[in-house]
């Protein structure tokens, strides 16, 4: 099966520009996932949606990023203005909904590397 | 809160040589337990994972134990190549918490010929 599909690879843009990454989990995943990974830290969930709708958004900085899945498939992450401390790998992964072992697995994506100057 | 503490890299280890990671976690109720390793220029992918207490996961050479009384899931690989040379993460998910996955920090892992 196809993977996570995420766009750009790489952005570089100057603080206070904006950017938007792009995800397009695997086909059926109801579950999608925003992860921030600062370099030489673990990843950090930023947002999870289940189908269409947002389950946990509370590490999202919300003054400055968004998230949306409008159509509970292709998900758009955005951030307005960026900060120096922006600059990160931004991962998307997606899940099948949970089962009753618990037992299934997320899938990352490549990632979107972020260099804020 | 959940949370999953990792040991420090770089590990920098000869080729065949025993490769050991720690890591622990603190977590109510009982959280699923996950390596997942990161190669140079690409995605997290997973290496293995535990469900409940005393689960073995093992793949590519690699096992790792959920151990609920010392709440830890040490990643071990007897023999390492230079392939396994790479960033692992250790990481935990409870169905509770919305099935999201906390991860540690990281441990680099340099293998040399």
């Amino acid at each position: 099966e196809a993977g996570v599909a995420q766009s750009p690879r790489y952005k570089i843009i100057e603080k206070r520009q904006s950017v938007a990454f792009w995800c397009n989990p695997i086909s059926g995943h109801a579950t999608l996932y925003w992860y921030q990974q600062i370099l030489g830290q673990g990843p950090k969930l930023l947002i999870q949606f289940q189908n269409n709708g947002v389950v946990d958004d509370s590490q999202l900085p919300k003054d400055r990023f968004s998230a949306e899945r409008l159509k509970g498939v292709d998900s758009t992450l955005k951030i307005q203005p960026a900060k120096l401390e922006d600059s990160a790998v931004y991962l998307c992964a997606s899940s099948s909904l949970d089962s009753p072992t618990g037992a299934n697995v997320l899938t990352f994506g490549a990632g979107s590397r972020l260099t804020v100057l | 809160g959940n949370s999953v503490t990792q040991m420090e890299g770089p590990v920098t280890l000869s080729e065949e040589a025993f490769l050991t990671i720690n890591c622990t976690y603190t977590a109510t109720g009982y959280p699923s337990l996950f390596w997942y390793v990161q190669y140079p220029g690409e995605g997290l992918q997973l290496l293995l994972k535990a469900t409940k207490a005393d689960d073995k996961g093992s793949n590519k050479g690699f096992e790792a134990t959920y151990r609920k009384e010392t709440t830890s899931f040490h990643l071990e690989k007897g023999s390492v190549q230079v392939s396994d040379s790479a960033v692992y993460f250790c990481a935990l998910r409870r169905r509770a918490a919305g099935n999201k996955l906390t991860f540690g920090g990281g441990t680099r892992v340099l293998v040399k010929p």
